[in-house]
Order: structure tokens, then sequence, then C-alpha cells
């Protein structure tokens, strides 16, 4: 069974370009899940994702942050402008159910370097 | 809100050494709490999970027992490999207001030959 995976694995842009990360989650999982993770932080969730239904983006900074998740299974998220401070990983997971015992399966996760 | 604190690392190992890591977490529910494991160059991965006070995780001669009383859910492993050698992150999830996983910060482990 294939992963969850996203692409690109790294990005390097200046500031104020936009950006735009992909992910594919792992084959009938209906929750997808996008975090920002900071050096030396553990994940902090920026949208949560039921079908094609955004349930939770009370943390995304809706200002330069935009996320979509047509027909419920690849999801995009996008900056735009890129700051200096948005430099992190960013983490796509997914879950077969949406309770909060269910595992989450994580991609490897987008490095974005803003210069 | 709710909250995980775990030790900070790196924690620096010799095989065969035991290991703790330890984890304390505040939570307005009853959460589900979750070890997770990031190895180098890959995803977070689900090494273990409690879902109710009292219960013990296990996985790969790692465990965590679900601390109601004290609010903790320790890592230990009774003999570390340098395989072992990863970043491992608690974390909690529970139902109230709708759920959100909530991470630590992650302690890095070394293990020496």
């Amino acid at each position: 069974e294939a992963g969850v995976v996203q692409s690109p694995r790294y990005k390097i842009i200046e500031k104020k370009q936009p950006v735009a990360f992909w992910c594919n989650p792992i084959s009938g999982h209906n929750t997808l899940y996008w975090y920002r993770q900071n050096l030396g932080q553990g994940p902090e969730l920026l949208i949560r994702y039921e079908n094609e239904e955004a349930v939770d983006d009370s943390q995304l900074p809706k200002d330069r942050f935009s996320a979509e998740r047509l027909k419920g299974v690849d999801s995009t998220l996008k900056i735009q402008p890129a700051e200096l401070g948005d430099s992190a990983v960013y983490l796509c997971a997914s879950s077969l159910g949406s309770g909060s015992a269910d595992e989450q399966y994580f991609g490897p996760g987008t490095r974005l370097t803003v210069t | 809100g709710n909250s995980v604190t775990q030790m900070e690392g790196p924690v620096t190992l010799s095989e065969e050494a035991f290991l703790t890591i330890n984890c304390t977490y505040t939570a307005t529910g009853y959460p589900s709490l979750f070890w997770y494991v990031q190895y180098p160059g890959e995803g977070l991965q689900l090494l273990l999970k409690a879902t109710k006070a009292d219960d013990k995780g296990s996985n790969k001669g790692f465990e965590a027992t679900y601390r109601k009383e004290t609010t903790s859910f320790h890592l230990e492993k009774g003999s570390v490999q340098v395989s072992d050698s990863a970043v491992y992150f608690c974390a909690l999830s529970d139902d109230t207001g709708g759920f959100k996983t909530i991470f630590g910060a992650g302690t890095r482990l070394f293990v020496k030959a």
C-alpha cells in the first residue's frame, strides 16, 4: 500500500513569492491534515479536512494561506505571498476515520526555505 | 487549552541501555495519547497509543502506560538499539470541542554502538 505522497520535497523561494504544496493521501482515507513543523518543534495543525470539507481551519493564517481538497482526495496548500517566517517543514497526514483515537499517517514533508 | 510537555533532548545512550522519555499532558477532556517516531529523512509514524486510563500501549519493545493520576505517558524501552535513533513525539488528541492533535516538541535519541 502506498503511503502519503507529498511534493515537492524541498522548495527554496524568495520572500513575497507564491508557493504551493501537493499531497496525495492513502487511498480510502477520508480525513486529511496539513501541519507546519518549525525547527525543533512538533507539528502544529493548519487545517483538517473530512472528505472535501474543511472542518477545522482555525489555525490557518487566511490572509496568505489557502488550501483546497477537490473531490475529497488530493489536496493543495498555497502560500501567497511567502514571508521569511514561513520557513518550515509542511507535513500532510491522512487517517481512515475522524475520531481522536485514529492513527494518522504522515508523508515525508516539504521543507520550505524562504530567503 | 490542551498541551503536551516532553523532556528535552538530545538523549544519548549506549546500545542495550534502558530508555525513558518523559511526557506529561494537560487536557480538559479524556484524551487519547500517542507516541510517534520520526526516523531520519522519513515522516512521522505511530509507535504506540493508549485510549483510556491505565491502558498500556506497546510496540517494537517500547511501551507507555496512560497514567491519569499523574497526567503522564512516559515512553520506555528495556534495551535500545542503534536503529532506535530517531526523534520521538508525544501527542494527545481528544474530541472536546472538535478534536485536534497536540504534539510535544520532540525528543531526539542517539544510540551509540
